[in-house]
């Protein structure tokens, strides 16, 4: 399985609800990155985490990072309609320079 | 617009065609990427560059791909004689390197090939 991996694959909400998304991996990183993708557009640069920190937030977002456990968890508070997309997890390896993404979550927030 | 530019959006293709897609990058990045991504999939990493050196290829970067960053500014990726397993979208990002290795990356809108 590859690294990055994020859970669930699909999340379903209603608009003013939180919604959280997971991520796992498999070796050490530097850093992890979560984005946004609408469909079938690029993808959004959200949140970065570095591997010495354990949370951060970003206005509606709110990232951890547990490199003990090798998982990370977005969280979006009050969600609405125009959240609805996919969110990629995204880790940088120690000695690496690429980005290595998870399969993503699709999250869909109903009006 | 000082975001990631690619072009074209999209290229539809003929089996056995050669195809080049063009990358440029937010100017004073001299990080340069390529990923590929799969319908229902995540980004899948080809190749980058800093200025304009290709520093690692990905063993999904076959012989068919090739990648040029001749000046260190804009990029292209040549894909020859494409085969239908090459239709996906192709996208490029961009990122300024620092020692302690933050690097956050800026993706561009993609380009969608389809190869019949």
């Amino acid at each position: 399985s590859q690294q990055g991996e994020e859970d669930p694959q699909a999340l379903s909400i209603q608009e003013g609800e939180n919604a959280t998304m997971n991520c796992s991996y498999k070796t050490s990183i530097n850093n992890l990155q979560w984005y946004r993708q609408n469909s079938g557009r690029g993808l959004v640069h959200l949140i970065l985490i570095r591997s010495n920190e354990r949370e951060k937030h970003s206005g509606r977002l709110r990232v951890t990072l547990d490199t003990s456990k090798k998982s990370s968890s977005l969280l979006i508070t009050a969600s609405r309609a125009a959240d609805t997309a996919s969110y990629f997890c995204a880790t940088l390896k120690t000695s690496g320079s690429r980005l290595t993404f998870g399969e993503g979550t699709q999250l869909t927030v109903n009006p | 617009d000082t975001g990631v530019s690619q072009n074209p959006r999209h290229k539809i293709t003929k089996r056995g065609q050669n195809v080049t897609f063009r990358c440029d990058p937010i100017s004073e990045h001299n990080r340069l990427y390529w990923y590929r991504q799969t319908l229902g999939q995540g980004p899948e990493f080809l190749t980058y560059f800093q200025n304009e050196a290709q520093l690692e290829k990905s063993r999904l970067l076959s012989d068919r791909f090739s990648a040029e960053r001749p000046k260190g500014s804009f990029s292209t990726l040549e894909i020859q004689r494409t085969e239908q397993g090459d239709s996906a979208m192709y996208l490029c990002a961009s990122s300024t390197a620092f020692w302690t290795g933050y690097h956050e990356q800026y993706f561009g809108p993609g380009t969608r090939l389809t190869v019949t």
